[in-house]
This record gives C-alpha cells, sequence and structure tokens, in this order.
C-alpha cells in the first residue's frame, strides 16, 4: 500500500520551517525521503530505519515513529533551494531491504523570497 | 563516474510498437529499479532487480519485460505500446545488503500515440 503524505502542497516565505508528513498503514521497516525538482531525477535526502539509526547528506531532519507507523520530515529556516516536490518511500525488512521501495504521491514545496 | 544514465531521453511512440529503454549504471550496484512518473501520482516500481540474473515485479509491471544478464545494465522492454504508457521512466541503482540510497537516473519522458 502506498504511504499517504501531507500536506499535498505547502507555501513558504524564505526562513520559514515547514513539516511533511508521511503514514503507513502497515508496519514500518525504513522511510527513504527524495526531493525532486521540476524535470529533474529524484535525489536523495535521508534514510530512517526501525531502531532509530539514521542515514542522511543534508542538514535536514527527520524523525520516525514506529507505534504511528509515520515519519516527518522537518525543513527549518527555509531557502529558495528548498523548493520541489518531496517523496517519502517505505521499504520492505528483510535481506534486501531497500530494493523495492513504495513511494507516496509527494509534497510539493515552495518558498518564495 | 558516470553515475546512472539513460537512453533515450525522449521518444515518441506509435500503439503497438515496441523499444527498449536503456539503463547503464558503473557503480556496481547490486540492487537496480525502474519506475514510472505520471503527474500527481508520484513514483510507481515497474521491475525491479537485486543481482545479475534475479528479477522481480513491482506494483505496475504489465506491458513491460526486464532481464539483467550484467551488473551494469537493466533494460526495459516495452512489447506492445499503449497510450496508458505515456509517462517518465526512471531507472535508479543502489548497493546491496540493507536499505542505502538510490541513485536515479536522469530519465526518459516517452509519449506513445
Amino acid at each position: 500500500q502506498q504511504p499517504v503524505q501531507s500536506p499535498q502542497a505547502v507555501i513558504l516565505r524564505e526562513g520559514e520551517d515547514a513539516v511533511i508528513n508521511c503514514s503507513s498503514s502497515k508496519a514500518l521497516y525504513s522511510v527513504h525521503w527524495y526531493r525532486q525538482k521540476h524535470g529533474e531525477a529524484p535525489v536523495f535526502l535521508m534514510i530512517l530505519l526501525k531502531g532509530g539509526e539514521q542515514k542522511g547528506h543534508e542538514k535536514i531532519s527527520a524523525s520516525f515513529n514506529e507505534k504511528k507507523q509515520q515519519s516527518s520530515l522537518y525543513l527549518t529556516a527555509s531557502q529558495l533551494s528548498y523548493s520541489g516536490t518531496y517523496f517519502c518511500g517505505t521499504g520492505d525488512p528483510g535481506r534486501t531491504s531497500g530494493s523495492r521501495l513504495t513511494f507516496g504521491e509527494g509534497t510539493q514545496l515552495t518558498v518564495n523570497p | 563516474n558516470a553515475g546512472v544514465t539513460q537512453t533515450p531521453k525522449f521518444q515518441v511512440l506509435k500503439t503497438g510498437q515496441s523499444m527498449t529503454l536503456q539503463c547503464a549504471q558503473d557503480m556496481n550496484h547490486e540492487y537496480m529499479s525502474w519506475y514510472r512518473q505520471d503527474p500527481g501520482m508520484g513514483l510507481r516500481l515497474i521491475h525491479y532487480s537485486v543481482g545479475a540474473g534475479i528479477t522481480d515485479q513491482g506494483e505496475v509491471p504489465n506491458g513491460y519485460n526486464v532481464s539483467r544478464s550484467t551488473t551494469e545494465d537493466f533494460p526495459l522492454r516495452l512489447l506492445s505500446a499503449a497510450p496508458s504508457q505515456t509517462s517518465v521512466y526512471f531507472c535508479a541503482s543502489s548497493r546491496g545488503g540493507g536499505p542505502y540510497e538510490q541513485y536515479f537516473g536522469p530519465g526518459t519522458r516517452l509519449t506513445v500515440t
């Protein structure tokens, strides 16, 4: 089942904060976050694993609530470069975890000057 | 390192024609996947592979075939193109053995008339 993202769209002014949520109807093992700019390929932001481990490359924070089966992405002091569509993807448990992701429909974030 | 490459970038097909979308990666990644992206639908998994000689179906496999004879290449074949297959196709690869970031290719924009 596809995870559900909210909100579908958000408009910010530079410097404001935003939270994007990702909820799943099944137990989560890993949650993957990507950002896609218009006309480009998705780019990796972060992975959150069951048990609390995080793997990320950018200064963006996220949380993973196993009981609620949801993850949230926190964008603080937004910059113009944060604009794009954010996708969460959920991974299955097991040895081949990460090979098969189910993505949400995306959250369109626009940051204005 | 070229990363993940896809050819062609754009393609127009007539209904009933067949073609192969090419995908190659030079990072020695075990996992490779094909996604399609339609407006408002996010990324949907078509087929994936966890190693050379091993492939499996994703969410929307009908009308597509894949094979993985080498670690580097993962072509996607459209057997008999239909207008419903008009989409942007992304190939992605990642390390095996656990959830790691997926690297996406630049995409192929396919139109079926």
